[in-house]
C-alpha cells in the first residue's frame, strides 16, 4: 500500500535493551523525520534526513541513532533504552520541492520502557 | 524555551458554533505555519497552512489568520461539527524543519 508505515505499533521493552523502530514510505520523498510525543505535549524532533546517507540531529537526539541507506526506509534505534524514552514515536516524510511543505505522518509506535 | 505555544489545552464548543484555536510563537525566523489534526491512535494529518507573507488563508470551513506583529495565529472552524473533535497542533517551520505546539483538544458537542 502506498503511504508511510511504522512498525511495530506497540512495543514493550526493558531498560538497557536495544530497540529499533521501523519507518517505510512509498512516495520516494527526500525528507524523513522522527518525532516523539510525550503525554500532554507536542511533537519534538529527534532526527531528520534530507536524502539517503544524509542525517542530522533535531531537538532531542541523545540516546538515539538513525540510518538511511535507502530513500524509503528510516529506522530509529534506541541503543540502550531508558524509562524517559517511553513515548509515542512518529515518523514523517515530505518532498524536497518546497521546504515548508506539509508533513505526512505514520500512525505511530507506542513504546514503553519498563 | 518553547518557541511555539498553544496556551489552551482544551476547548469545548457546541455544534454549529465557531471554534477558535490560538497559537503564539517567539521566533521571527519562522516563515510558514501549519495546522495539523490528530485523532486518537493515528498520526497527525495536515489541515491548513499559511505563509508568513499572508495574513489569511481559507479552505472551506477552516480559516487561518496570522498576525506577524503579535506573533500570533489562530484557526477558525465555522461551523463546528462533531467530527472536528480531535487534537489540533500548530506548527511553525524554518529551514524546512517544523516546531510544534503542545496541542489543543477540541470537543464539539452535538
Amino acid at each position: 500500500d502506498a503511504g508511510i508505515t511504522q512498525s511495530p505499533r506497540y512495543k514493550i521493552t526493558e531498560t538497557g535493551r536495544q530497540v529499533t523502530l521501523m519507518c517505510h514510505q512509498t512516495w520516494s520523498h527526500s525528507y524523513m523525520f522522527w518525532y516523539r510525543q510525550d503525554l500532554g505535549h507536542g511533537l519534538r524532533l529527534i532526527y531528520y534526513s534530507a536524502a539517503a546517507d544524509i542525517t542530522d540531529k533535531g531537538e532531542v537526539p541523545d540516546g538515539y541513532v538513525v540510518s538511511r541507506s535507502k530513500t524509503e526506509n528510516f529506522p530509529l534505534t534506541l541503543e540502550s533504552a531508558t524509562r524517559s524514552q517511553t513515548s509515542v514515536y512518529f515518523c514523517a516524510s515530505r518532498g524536497w520541492e518546497h521546504p515548508n511543505e506539509k508533513l505526512f505522518f505514520g500512525s505511530g509506535t507506542q513504546l514503553s520502557v519498563l | 524555551d518553547q518557541q511555539v505555544k498553544q496556551n489552551s489545552p482544551s476547548l469545548s464548543v457546541q455544534e454549529g458554533r465557531i471554534s477558535i484555536l490560538n497559537c503564539d510563537y517567539t521566533n521571527s525566523m519562522f516563515d510558514y505555519f501549519l495546522w495539523y489534526k490528530k485523532y486518537p491512535a493515528e498520526g497527525p494529518t495536515f489541515l491548513i497552512s499559511i505563509s508568513s507573507i499572508k495574513d489569511k488563508n481559507e479552505d472551506g470551513r477552516f480559516t487561518v489568520f496570522l498576525n506577524k506583529s503579535a506573533k500570533h495565529l489562530s484557526l477558525h472552524i465555522v461551523p463546528s461539527q462533531p467530527g472536528d473533535s480531535a487534537v489540533y497542533f500548530c506548527a511553525a517551520t524554518n529551514a524546512g524543519k517544523s516546531t510544534f505546539g503542545d496541542g489543543t483538544t477540541l470537543t464539539v458537542k452535538p
